[in-house]
């Protein structure tokens, strides 16, 4: 079964840094384009970001361009998101998910999430 | 970006009826739609890809249709464990954008 888990999620003050990781296991990683879903708590989803199959090409929601890059290492099947200049806006519950690649942009596995919560 | 509009918002239902919740995107998206299953504490499950294509372990009872702008998610028979809450998502252009969610509970 494939397997995303996520990591790095925590409490941190506006303005400061985080990084989240997802760990991917039990498919080819470097065949599929990721994603980056949020969900504040008690809303709806919101997509963050994508990056392709060999990383060569990235998009971000505006809510978070220049300030959120995502990467990834196909070496080590991980996906990273990092996030600067962090908002309270950003709170939210941070979903990597895998795309199929088809039909535009299929999300067919989640994991489960790590929390981001920003505050002071 | 797109606009994804979901209706209702909210449903109450019983077990066995059958459920319809559209969805409305504010243009075209010919057949690039998505619909997710989230239960409280858990990711969205994949259910239905392409507007109509039924995701593989997906009970056959969820269907989808639509093209264009207006698209539906039937359940035929609803079971105990389809009370959740329903979301569409557009893949057609990037940002993908979801509808708001529509919640259904128990009648």
């Amino acid at each position: 079964q494939v397997q995303l888990v996520e990591s790095g999620g925590g409490v941190v003050q506006p303005g400061r840094s985080l990084r989240l990781s997802c760990a991917a296991s039990v498919f080819t990683f470097s065949n599929f384009a990721l994603h980056w879903v949020r969900q504040a708590p008690g809303k709806g989803l919101e997509w963050v970001a994508v990056i392709s199959y060999d990383g060569s090409y990235t998009y971000y929601a505006d809510s978070v361009k220049g300030r959120f890059t995502i990467s990834r290492d196909n070496s080590k099947n991980t996906l990273d998101l990092q996030m600067n200049s962090l908002r309270p806006e950003d709170t939210a519950l941070y979903y990597c998910a895998r795309d199929t690649g088809d039909n535009g942009a299929i999300l067919d596995y989640w994991g489960q999430g790590t929390l981001v919560t920003v505050s002071s | 970006d797109i606009q994804m509009t979901q209706s209702p918002s909210s449903l109450s239902a019983s077990v066995g009826d059958r459920v319809t919740i559209t969805c409305r995107a504010s243009q075209s998206i010919s057949s690039y739609l998505n619909w997710f299953q989230q239960k409280s504490g858990k990711a969205p499950k994949l259910l239905i890809y392409a507007a109509s294509s039924l995701q593989s372990g997906v009970p056959s009872r969820f269907s989808g249709s639509g093209f264009g702008t207006d698209f539906t998610l039937t359940i035929s028979s609803l079971q105990p464990e389809d009370f959740a809450t329903y979301y569409c998502q557009q893949s057609y252009y990037i940002p993908l954008t979801f509808g708001q969610g529509t919640r259904l509970e128990i009648k």
